[in-house]
């Protein structure tokens, strides 16, 4: 069954760039058809979906973070990665990683998630 | 885009039904039948309970059922356990590549 497990820095300084990795448990990174995506919950508001990556590279982001976001691919790794910009306390939340199948519009399966703080 | 609106907070006694309900607009649910649900204990993963309004995914318990009326979605549990108690999240596709979700209810199984 397919796991995904997200790492990164828990803390970081304002005005600084948030990197995270999530690394996939098989080789279905290279599926060219399955989106691969983050998300995030800062603490007591909703769920928001970041943006994501196919295996050719193609990204599509949320038009609220879209000046700020880059998402890439290392498929040799079995990872993918986000890095958010300029992050402010606003930043602060639990990021997951999660799939999404073609055709679809579920996320399935997430990873558990990994808390970064943004303050100085 | 705006989120969702779901209620912060239902609480049920075991054997019970609950339903939590999940409001957007004629942006999103009203168009599209993409409506997904998600459980989520503390420290765990979102899980995926319901999809596409009203389908659940192998494993999932028939306890669960997931229905739309115009903008607002809803999320049923009968025969509530105490392992129902979680957070539960909505979320719906709105459209150009991009999801919308809710801002979450605590379920609490009294």
């Amino acid at each position: 069954q397919l796991q995904l497990q997200e790492s990164g820095p828990g803390l970081v300084r304002p005005s600084q760039t948030l990197s995270l990795t999530c690394t996939v448990s098989d080789g279905s990174i290279s599926n060219g058809g399955l989106s691969w995506n983050w998300l995030r919950k800062p603490p007591g508001r909703g769920l928001e979906w970041m943006g994501y990556i196919y295996y050719s590279g193609s990204t599509y982001y949320n038009p609220s973070l879209k000046s700020r976001i880059a998402i890439s691919l290392d498929a040799s790794k079995r990872q993918f990665s986000l890095q958010l910009t300029s992050v402010t306390a606003a930043d602060t939340a639990v990021y997951y990683c999660a799939r999404k199948i073609p055709a679809t519009n579920w996320f399935d399966p997430w990873g558990q998630g990994t808390l970064v703080t943004v303050s100085s | 885009q705006s989120a969702l609106t779901q209620p912060a907070s239902v609480s049920g006694s075991p054997g019970q039904s609950i339903t939590i309900s999940c409001t957007g607009t004629s942006s999103d649910i009203g168009t599209y039948n993409y409506v997904s649900w998600y459980q989520q204990h503390p420290g765990k993963a979102p899980r995926l309970i319901i999809y596409d309004v009203n389908k659940r995914p192998s494993g999932v318990s028939d306890r669960f059922s997931g229905s739309k009326s115009g903008n607002t979605a809803s999320l049923t549990i009968s025969g509530l356990r105490a392992e129902d108690e979680a957070d539960y999240h909505c979320c719906s596709f709105t459209g150009s590549s991009t999801w919308v979700f809710g801002g979450g209810t605590k379920l609490t199984v009294l």
